[in-house]
């Protein structure tokens, strides 16, 4: 089955610090990618998604994620970390191979220290 | 505008019990999705509704879960025989056509199954 890959189940920065989630996922067809937030007792909220063009896209509250094909990945990164930010982080995938609907990886809790 | 709500936000039941859940989308979206979320886990998805019609059920784990939308807004998951195992928390997104479109979740029902 396809799927999709977060690596490390948490994340802890400093602070200014710059932000990196990581995800891959598997499949021979480029899908449409999609990170998610969740703040604690609150709905998924989309930060960013790529579904065709420029392989950089810019989200929201400073994040941005970049497609890389060769890599079947599209990590999510903030240059400069904010208490703000933390949160559970979803890395989701959809397209032909996923059956059209959206797989979500298992998420990734970022810690931000002051 | 109003996004998508759930009710209830949560609801306890004992084993063997059946349980209703609502989601009201956001006006004018035609597609509904329905997603099981466990502990520590990314969301998984259940059901799609493009309209009244489920276009996609595969995610239903067995012929205990039912969901409809009998008039292509608002959608009901049904929970025959609660097990202890169905404990999660059901996210419901829509969006307002196209798998790509972006999807908007609500809060969640927390179902706990004692």
């Amino acid at each position: 089955a396809q799927s999709v890959t977060q690596l490390g189940s948490h994340v802890s920065v400093s602070e200014g610090a710059l932000v990196l989630l990581r995800c891959n996922y598997s499949s021979s067809v480029p899908p449409y990618l999609f990170w998610y937030v969740q703040y604690p007792n609150q709905g998924l909220q989309l930060l960013l998604k790529y579904t065709t063009g420029a392989t950089l896209v810019k989200g929201i509250n400073g994040f941005e994620a970049e497609f890389k094909k060769s890599e079947t990945s599209f990590h999510l990164t903030k240059p400069s970390a904010h208490m703000s930010d933390a949160a559970e982080y979803f890395c989701a995938v959809s397209g032909m191979e996923y059956g059209n609907k959206l797989v979500f990886g298992a998420g990734t809790i970022l810690r931000v220290k002051s | 505008g109003a996004g998508v709500s759930q009710t209830p936000s949560n609801k306890v039941t004992e084993k063997g019990k059946y349980v209703e859940l609502r989601c009201d989308p956001i006006s004018g979206h035609t597609a509904l999705y329905w997603y099981r979320q466990s502990l520590g886990q990314g969301p998984e998805f259940l059901i799609y509704f493009q309209g009244t019609g489920a276009a996609d059920d595969s995610g239903l784990p067995n012929d205990r879960f039912f969901a409809v939308r009998p008039e292509g807004s608002v959608s009901t998951l049904k929970i025959q025989r609660t097990e202890r195992g169905d404990s999660a928390v059901y996210l419901c997104a829509s969006s307002l056509i196209h798998l790509t479109d972006t999807q908007y979740f609500g809060p969640g029902t927390r179902l706990t199954v004692l």
